[in-house]
């Protein structure tokens, strides 16, 4: 079964509002968490990397104060996107681990996406 | 059920030997579309290959393959010539059409280990 679940999956919302994004781990504790957004030619853009009870690492290029990242508990971390826009619209995907090092043999779980349509 | 399986969470191969990373997949989709992606320690996940389930033909991509045996619901990544710079994360992922949308499903990961 999901051991990452991301809620809401598809969210169509009005200019201008906020939308929030929820990563939740199931039946492990993650002590980080990655958000993507995909670009044309289906690659996922790294976006930031959330540690637990600590500020959020974001990459070059992405705005801190338009996507928030919370990851308040060791299962939940959340983004949201701040007076989104149409060029916001995007598939954001986030994913889980038990350990803070990315690149490892340890598995990294995926939710399942959300479609973000901002009108 | 898991939608996408990778079943080797590290892999090791000589510089220059080819590698097949496993994938098996999960649907009842007729219509679907199976990825590799890589992921070097910069944590971006880079597109490597894609194929249709209704493609005839095996996709390849320069030094990239995909063995889609679709009765079997496997496709594996055959990496020829591997390189050092091939060392990452490499993830297969499966795109299903859905009332809302298209929906990703990715596998764990296995970590490839060039050797030189």
């Amino acid at each position: 079964g999901a051991v990452v679940s991301q809620h809401p999956s598809w969210v169509i919302c009005k200019s201008g509002t906020s939308v929030k994004i929820e990563c939740r781990s199931l039946d492990f504790q993650a002590t980080t968490m990655f958000w993507y957004r995909q670009f044309p030619k289906q690659s996922l853009m790294l976006m930031a990397t959330s540690n637990e009870g600590s500020k959020a690492t974001y990459e070059q290029g992405v705005e801190k104060d338009k996507f928030l990242i919370n990851h308040a508990s060791l299962t939940l971390s959340t983004l949201t996107v701040t007076s989104a826009h149409p060029e916001d619209s995007s598939f954001y995907i986030c994913s889980a681990r038990d350990v803070t090092v990315l690149y490892s043999n340890q598995p990294q779980h995926f939710g399942d996406g959300t479609r973000l349509s901002i009108l | 059920a898991q939608k996408i399986t990778q079943t080797q969470p590290g892999m090791f191969v000589q510089e220059k030997e080819a590698v097949t990373l496993d994938c098996t997949y999960d649907t009842s989709d007729p219509s679907y579309g199976l990825f590799w992606y890589k992921q070097p320690s910069s944590g971006e996940m880079i597109f490597l290959i894609y194929q249709g389930s209704y493609d005839q033909q095996n996709a390849t991509e320069g030094r990239y393959s995909l063995n889609f045996q679709k009765a079997r619901k496997s496709a594996n990544l055959v990496i020829s010539a591997s390189q050092l710079g091939d060392s990452a994360m490499y993830f297969c992922a499966m795109r299903e059409s859905s009332n809302t949308g298209n929906q990703f499903y990715f596998g764990t990961g296995t970590s490839l280990t060039v050797i030189p």
